[in-house]
């Protein structure tokens, strides 16, 4: 079956750290570039960090530059996302996409389920 | 920044045709996707490439993108139809992804 899966979600008090994972499957997953996007409950869609096919660029929102790393391993079919010094502003629903590696501008062709980061003391 | 501008709401009669726009300081210069989310679930890619529909995507979604705005057409409105719909670019001088405010589109 061709798809994504987060895990990793969960609550966790402010200033404090998570590591959120991507797995994939049913397609071949190390040609494809991986993104993270989130939504704030009730709020819209808002792009958060990509990384490109082989791991070897990387790029991240203003919002969690410096605070957030993306990174993969192509052996085990799936992409992380890890979250340091959480603020309340980042909670939200977190989603996995890919995108073709053919073009910057390649669409979102398919996304994972969600997984859900609660931040809060 | 990139900002993409859409209305927040659009409602339609079933059976007419909705339009969304997607207002962006020369947005025509770039390849526009627009997805649909309806509630509790992920979005899906509906328009990618300005026009262009993903197989399983009815004829009735449509798109265009010309000078500042972006345009995603439905046609034929079913209650189905009724989600919250996004534009999406790559804005190439920050290499950041940038999506629109989002629209909440009513079937009356």
């Amino acid at each position: 079956q061709v798809q994504l899966v987060e895990s990793g979600g969960g609550g966790v008090q402010p200033g404090r750290s998570l590591r959120l994972s991507c797995a994939a499957s049913g397609f071949t997953f190390r040609s494809y570039t991986i993104h993270w996007v989130r939504q704030a409950p009730g709020k819209g869609l808002e792009w958060v960090a990509v990384i490109s096919y082989d791991g070897s660029s990387k790029f991240y929102a203003d919002s969690v530059r410096g605070r957030f790393t993306i990174s993969r391993d192509n052996s085990k079919n799936t992409v992380y996302l890890q979250m340091n010094s959480l603020r309340r502003e980042d909670m939200a629903i977190y989603y996995c996409a890919r995108s073709s590696s053919y073009s910057r501008s390649s669409p979102f062709d398919m996304w994972g389920q969600g997984t859900m980061v609660t931040v809060s003391s | 920044s990139y900002v993409l501008t859409q209305p927040p709401s659009v409602s339609v009669v079933p059976g007419w045709t909705a339009r969304i726009t997607c207002g962006g300081n020369d947005i025509g210069t770039k390849s526009v996707q627009w997805y649909q989310q309806k509630p509790g679930q992920a979005p899906v890619l509906v328009i990618y490439y300005d026009s262009d529909r993903p197989s399983g995507i009815p004829e009735r979604f449509s798109g265009s993108n010309s000078g500042n705005t972006a345009t995603l057409t439905i046609s034929r409105v079913e209650a189905g139809d009724e989600a919250d719909y996004y534009c999406q670019v790559w804005h190439s001088n920050s290499d950041h992804y940038v999506f629109g405010t989002g629209t909440e589109v009513t079937v009356l």
